[in-house]
């Protein structure tokens, strides 16, 4: 089955600078990469998702970037704010089912 | 739509007593999903229901765990006898799609066995 690491566990940014975080998959038959936010004690929510057939993309301060022949994708904020910080998720899917990495805490500083 | 709706929000019960979480998944979505979350573990896919049909139950972790979808709108998952280590975030999700888009969230039950 698929595999998903992510990196890293933890990660502090001073507000306004940029954060990356990072995941690599195991199955290449994946092509549906969705990256979620959870707050704390809430549910997660997707923020940006990407296909198979695109390499990039971007929605105002967030963007994804996804290199097949590596099988490895990330997730890029820019100018980061308080309101940033939470876990982040990413996750694989070749199927119906949707593999998640263990998540990434980050913490912005005001 | 209220999206997906899950009860309880939290419950706590003593080794040993039956659990039963409930989820109420969006309308005109015809896959559902029950995941656990721990700090350990991350999320992790208990079971899939299509069309009402468990499909994937693989990840359901022993015989103490079992989940129901007996129509559209509304599922089920039981764990008899709960034990301490069950203690976890359960979220149920749906989706449109059987090709892993389209996956809305409930706001989980926080199950804790004492």
């Amino acid at each position: 089955g698929e595999n998903v690491e992510q990196h890293p566990s933890t990660l502090s940014v001073q507000e306004g600078d940029s954060a990356v975080i990072k995941c690599t998959y195991s199955d290449s038959a994946s092509n549906y990469f969705p990256w979620y936010k959870q707050e704390l004690g809430k549910r997660p929510q997707l923020i940006i998702d990407i296909r198979s057939n695109v390499g990039e993309k971007k929605d105002q301060r967030i963007a994804v970037t996804l290199n097949k022949t590596a099988k490895h994708f990330s997730l890029h904020i820019t100018e980061t704010q308080p309101e940033d910080s939470a876990v982040y998720f990413c996750a694989a899917s070749g199927s119906y089912q949707l593999t998640f990495g263990k998540g990434t805490k980050l913490s912005v500083i005001p | 739509d209220a999206g997906v709706i899950q009860s309880p929000r939290h419950e706590v019960t003593e080794m040993g007593q039956e659990v039963t979480l409930r989820c109420k998944p969006i309308s005109g979505h015809n896959s559902l999903f029950w995941y656990r979350q721990t700090m350990m573990r991350g999320l992790e896919l208990l079971i899939y229901f299509n069309n009402n049909v468990p499909i994937d139950d693989s990840g359901m972790p022993e015989d103490r765990f079992s989940a129901k979808m007996p129509n559209a709108s509304f599922s089920t998952l039981k764990i008899q006898p709960s034990e301490p280590r069950d203690s976890a975030v359960y979220f149920c999700a749906s989706s449109y799609s059987s090709l892993g888009d389209g996956y809305t969230f409930g706001s989980g039950t926080r199950l804790t066995v004492v």
